[in-house]
């Protein structure tokens, strides 16, 4: 079946520094990969939508200069938190598909923690 | 717009009692999916079952089922005989085919088995 492979799954960065979060579709071409964010005990949050070699489309609320999304291959996303503050602690989580009506897979998510 | 309601929060029930999880949706779109998603305590997203709009045969997988009503705009899950592992957060989600397939999730519902 189609794997997402996520890195790294946790990661405690110094308040100021950015942190990188990889997503790969190991099996499968993702055309469009979406990224999500989980506070403790609520639900997940879609933060943006990105299609390989276009610019991602952020959800209304979310910062787009803080959060850097680079989809450039078909198999690769990146999301980017810089200059990460204690609020930006969060379970990152990113999903891929294939085309539209061929479903979805999760990554198994990345707890960032900013101290 | 998009919307899913999921009105429990947090349900407990005892080991072997049946429970069901209720989802209601709102979509103007005449083509959109739903799915079903376990969330153990781990983080990672299990996926459960995704169903078109146009299918509206109730499922049933081992102890789990599902009732899809178009009528009332329900996608309820119920586990029969529950068991100490189904303890997680339920969440139920809502893709609508002209919104470039992302998913949009409900507030979820925490399950707790009690043994």
């Amino acid at each position: 079946g189609a794997v997402v492979s996520q890195h790294p799954s946790w990661v405690i960065c110094k308040s100021g520094t950015s942190v990188k979060i990889e997503c790969r579709s190991l099996d499968f071409q993702a055309t469009t990969m979406f990224w999500y964010r989980q506070f403790p005990k609520q639900s997940l949050m879609l933060m943006a939508t990105s299609n390989e070699g276009s610019k991602a489309t952020y959800e209304q609320g979310v910062e787009k200069d803080k959060f850097l999304i680079n989809h450039a291959s078909l198999t690769l996303s990146t999301l980017t938190v810089t200059s990460a503050h204690p609020e930006d602690s969060s379970f990152y989580i990113c999903s891929a598909s294939s085309g539209r009506g061929y479903g979805y897979t999760f990554g198994s998510g990345t707890r960032l923690t900013v101290v | 717009a998009q919307k899913v309601t999921q009105a429990q929060t947090e349900i407990s029930v005892v080991e072997k009692e049946d429970v069901t999880l209720d989802c209601v949706y709102e979509t103007r779109d005449t083509t959109y999916y739903l799915f079903w998603y376990k969330q153990p305590p781990s983080g990672e997203l299990v996926f459960l079952i995704r169903r078109n709009s146009f299918d509206e045969q109730n499922e049933i997988s081992g102890r789990y089922s599902w009732n899809f009503q178009k009528s009332t705009s329900s996608f309820n899950f119920t586990i029969t005989a529950s068991q100490v592992v189904d303890s997680a957060v339920y969440f139920c989600a809502l893709s609508e085919a002209g919104e470039d397939d992302k998913i949009i999730f409900g507030k979820g519902t925490r399950l707790h088995i009690l043994p």
